[in-house]
Order: C-alpha cells, then sequence, then structure tokens
C-alpha cells in the first residue's frame, strides 16, 4: 500500500550559487528570532539570529532578513558550498513566555557539487 | 570547554519499560529546555528547568513524562510506560539564562519496539 507521510521542503542548489531559504513565523508577539542548522544525527547548531527591532543581520556568508509585517523571515547563504548540505530550521521566541523556542517545519538543503 | 552533553545517544525500550534521559549543561549554564522532535518535523517545546525548579512544563504530556534538575548532577527526562508514540528524538539545550542563546546537545534518540 501507499504510504503517506511528512516531508521537509527541499532546495537545491549548485555548489557556489546563493541560496534563499524562507520560514513563516506564527506570533506576532514574538521579539527574537534564530536559524539553526542541523545534519543529520546532529543536535541544531546556531547560525544567525535577529531582534524584531532590526530588518536585516549580516554574518559570515549569511544574511538575515525579518518583515514583521507578513511575518516573514529569510536565510541567505551566499557562494553555497556543499558542507552546508542539511536541514535549516527557523525559530522564534515569544515575548515574556520564559525563552522556550518554537521552531518551524524545516527546510532540507542540498547542494550539488 | 567541553558543550552539552546528552546520554544515551541512542535507547532503544519495550513498550511498557520506563525511559531517562540525561543532559549535562554547557560549564557554568543553570537553565536548560528540553525538546522533542519527530521524524521530518522541527523541535517541540517539551519543559523549561532551572537548578531544583520547573519553570515551565506547559510543552509537557500530562501523563507519563517527568523531568527534574537537581542542585547536582544532570538534568534527567523520565518516561514511564513508553509507547511506540514515544520514538522520537530528544534534545535539551542549556543557557545563562532565557534570554541568552540556547546551546543544543547531540540528543538522544528513542526507540519504542
Amino acid at each position: 500500500g501507499e504510504s503517506v507521510g511528512l516531508h521537509l521542503p527541499t532546495l537545491s542548489v549548485q555548489e557556489g550559487d546563493n541560496s534563499i531559504i524562507n520560514c513563516a513565523y506564527s506570533n506576532s508577539a514574538s521579539d527574537y528570532f534564530i536559524w539553526y542548522k542541523q545534519e543529520s544525527g546532529k543536535g541544531p547548531q546556531f547560525i544567525i539570529d535577529i531582534r524584531s527591532n532590526m530588518d536585516k543581520r549580516q554574518g559570515q556568508r549569511v544574511t538575515v532578513l525579518l518583515n514583521k509585517t507578513v511575518k516573514h523571515l529569510s536565510l541567505q547563504i551566499a557562494a553555497t558550498q556543499p558542507g552546508d548540505s542539511a536541514v535549516y530550521f527557523c525559530a522564534e521566541r515569544v515575548y515574556n513566555q520564559g525563552g522556550k523556542l518554537i521552531f518551524g517545519q524545516g527546510t532540507e538543503l542540498s547542494v550539488k557539487p | 570547554n567541553a558543550g552539552v552533553m546528552q546520554n544515551p545517544r541512542h535507547l532503544v525500550r519495550r513498550r511498557g519499560q520506563e525511559a531517562r534521559l540525561r543532559c549535562s549543561p554547557m560549564k557554568g549554564h543553570s537553565h536548560v529546555y528540553w525538546y522533542r522532535q519527530l521524524p521530518e518535523e522541527g523541535l517541540k517545546f517539551m519543559v523549561y528547568l532551572q537548578k531544583e525548579n520547573i519553570i515551565d512544563e506547559s510543552g509537557m504530556p500530562k501523563e507519563r513524562f517527568s523531568a527534574e534538575f537537581p542542585k547536582e548532577g544532570p538534568s534527567i527526562l523520565r518516561i514511564q510506560q513508553v509507547v511506540r508514540g514515544d520514538s522520537a528524538a530528544y534534545f535539551c539545550a542549556s543557557t545563562l539564562g532565557s534570554s541568552y542563546e540556547q546551546y543544543f546537545g547531540p540528543g538522544t534518540r528513542l526507540t519504542v519496539t
């Protein structure tokens, strides 16, 4: 019989290209947002964060954009490398709720050499 | 400077048995969060603890699950009378406080047969 299950959205890019991963967050009271990278069999690894009073933040090869009007977050990775292949999660922290993180579903990034 | 440690990394239990998952936070961290991750899903908050206190357990199932973080020793997530639906990866994250970055451990993968 046919199996039914959840599948992560997948983004496939060529090595050296730029990648853009998108995320819609849920709570307009969220004041802090983080992108995590998770490799197979490992825990989430912090990539970059942004507070709600900003709309853009840059790190090394990564940029996060925040659009509070439409509750949208994006992660841009410049010059994507095979080592960037992983699942990427956005997470939000709701103001005054004790610091717990609310994670999105995740996007699987596959980089072709 | 050791990161967050979790053990065991893999745990197999038969239905009805108990599972104990351990989390040792980073040195100097006295706050711990536990999250559960089902296959191809994001992490879901379970419980937030400080040393000797449960701060927020709003994500914990009402029955069979409990957590503690004693004055000495690791934080423990305990699942009694496990069922197949408890099969998941369980991650803990430690932090200096609720407004600081959370550092994740490698996770414990629980399989219930």
